[in-house]
């Protein structure tokens, strides 16, 4: 199973509504990512939270962490059609090699209604 | 700007072919990835590179290969194309400034007949 799952699967709002996802994890990070992906184009970063932070601003994007729970939300607010995308969570997996890799949850797909 | 490049775009091979796919990186990162990208199965980890000649297998290593023979360069190979390998295939970087942020390709899909 993987490490990150978000909740929900897809989500639909009318443009000017906030946006909420959630991400679940099961073991301990060093940092968690979330990413966005257009249709059928790679992902593109937007914002990591290291596990002592428990809140981060960037723009529209609000990213909450919850480590007791495991769980991390990412918030757009005042949303915009050009929003419509899917949106991953991705956690630190810590290998015997020094580059860390991430594991990616199986992503919210938004649309966001004009 | 990072860039990661993928060579292929579009890619339709045959049961039994060899395939290669290639990626470059521009920002000089130790670290490259490749994952490959199913509906409902999100992006799954299949090998990554932290440096020249260095690999380590992912969560799905099963009928790949992986070469890195320089450091901008990172291919995958699929020794002996099956049809359940159809996909998006993702190659992505990290590393240096760029901490644990990953940078992605514009992705290949491949589809095997």
């Amino acid at each position: 199973s993987q490490q990150g799952e978000e909740d929900p699967q897809a989500l639909s709002i009318q443009e000017g509504e906030n946006a909420t996802m959630n991400c679940s994890y099961k073991t301990s990070i060093n940092n968690l990512q979330w990413y966005r992906q257009n249709s059928g184009r790679g992902l593109v970063h937007l914002i990591l939270i290291r596990s002592n932070e428990r809140e981060k601003h960037s723009g529209r994007l609000r990213v909450t962490l919850d480590t007791s729970k495991k769980s991390s939300s990412l918030l757009i607010t005042a949303s915009r059609a050009a929003d419509t995308a899917s949106y991953f969570c991705a956690t630190d997996k810590e290998s015997k090699a020094a580059g860390n890799k991430l594991t990616f949850g199986g992503g919210t797909r938004v649309l966001v209604k004009p | 700007d990072v860039k990661v490049t993928q060579s292929s775009r579009y890619l339709v091979k045959r049961t039994g072919e060899k395939v290669f796919l290639e990626c470059v990186q521009d920002m000089d990162h130790e670290n490259m990835f490749w994952y490959r990208q199913d509906p409902g199965l999100g992006l799954r980890l299949i090998y990554f590179s932290y440096d020249v000649k260095m690999k380590e297998k992912g969560d799905i290593p099963e009928g790949y290969s992986v070469s890195r023979e320089k450091k901008e360069r990172f291919s995958l190979i699929l020794e002996s194309a099956s049809t359940n390998q159809t996909s998006m295939y993702l190659c992505a970087s990290s590393g240096g400034v760029s901490g644990n942020t990953i940078y992605f390709g514009e992705g290949s899909w491949l589809t095997v007949v």
